[in-house]
């Protein structure tokens, strides 16, 4: 069975501090997809990013970047110089390849607030 | 190119009563998810659609709750005799195909259902 576990539940910081969010996976298939979504206050959820299983490169996009580690299951994100508007839930999520329709499998969400 | 629109964005029913929430997927977009969301809570996962067609409803309760996604028009999620615990975000995505590689799910707005 697919699980993802975000363990931060809350995570405060000051506006230009650097902050990670963790997210770790479980999953039995070699084939999957991992996900980064943020909902902000107004509780839309907004894409970040997809990395699939055969694609360890880090990515970074912005003030954003990914770290892909599959030999400890993990698929963190870092904000670099963090703003006020970065406040919100991230999401982690994830897609195995043989799953039906491809549905998505969710952390429980880490809340960022960001101070100024 | 509008996004998945969702309507309405906020429902507030009385206990017994139906809560049919609507799902206009992305234009040329043919696989619908629902996904809910309870208070502090991630998403789960309950219903995924094809047009006419009910894919993976695994996560669906097996009770009071049905989706379809009909030829012409919405999808539609329906909720009959609501509860207080069915109080919660209701959101849906679309994705032009199978979630993986090459493309992602995009979400609505969500309908926040309160049940009173």
């Amino acid at each position: 069975a697919q699980k993802v576990t975000q363990a931060q539940t809350e995570i405060s910081v000051v506006e230009k501090e650097d902050v990670t969010l963790d997210c770790v996976y479980e999953t039995r298939d070699t084939t999957y997809y991992l996900f980064w979504y943020k909902q902000p206050p107004s509780g839309e959820l907004v894409f970040l990013i997809r990395r699939n299983s055969f694609d360890e490169q880090n990515e970074i996009s912005g003030r954003y970047s990914w770290n892909f580690q599959k030999s400890t299951s993990s698929f963190n994100f870092t904000i670099t110089a963090s703003q006020v508007v970065d406040s919100a839930v991230y999401f982690c999520a994830l897609s195995e390849a043989r799953t039906s329709g491809s549905r998505l499998t969710f952390g429980e969400g880490t809340q960022l607030t960001v101070n100024p | 190119n509008a996004g998945v629109m969702q309507n309405p964005r906020h429902l507030v029913r009385r206990r017994g009563q139906e809560a049919r929430l609507r799902c206009s997927p992305m234009k040329g977009h043919s696989h619908v998810y629902w996904y809910r969301q309870l208070p502090e809570e991630g998403l789960k996962f309950m219903v995924y659609l094809q047009k006419e067609n009910i894919i993976d409803e695994s996560g669906m309760p097996k009770e009071r709750f049905s989706a379809e996604f009909p030829k012409e028009g919405p999808s539609i999620l329906r909720i009959q005799q609501v509860v207080r615990g069915d109080s919660a975000a209701y959101f849906c995505a679309s994705s032009p195909g199978t979630v993986g590689l090459s493309t992602e799910a995009f979400f609505g707005q969500g309908t926040r259902l309160t049940v009173v």
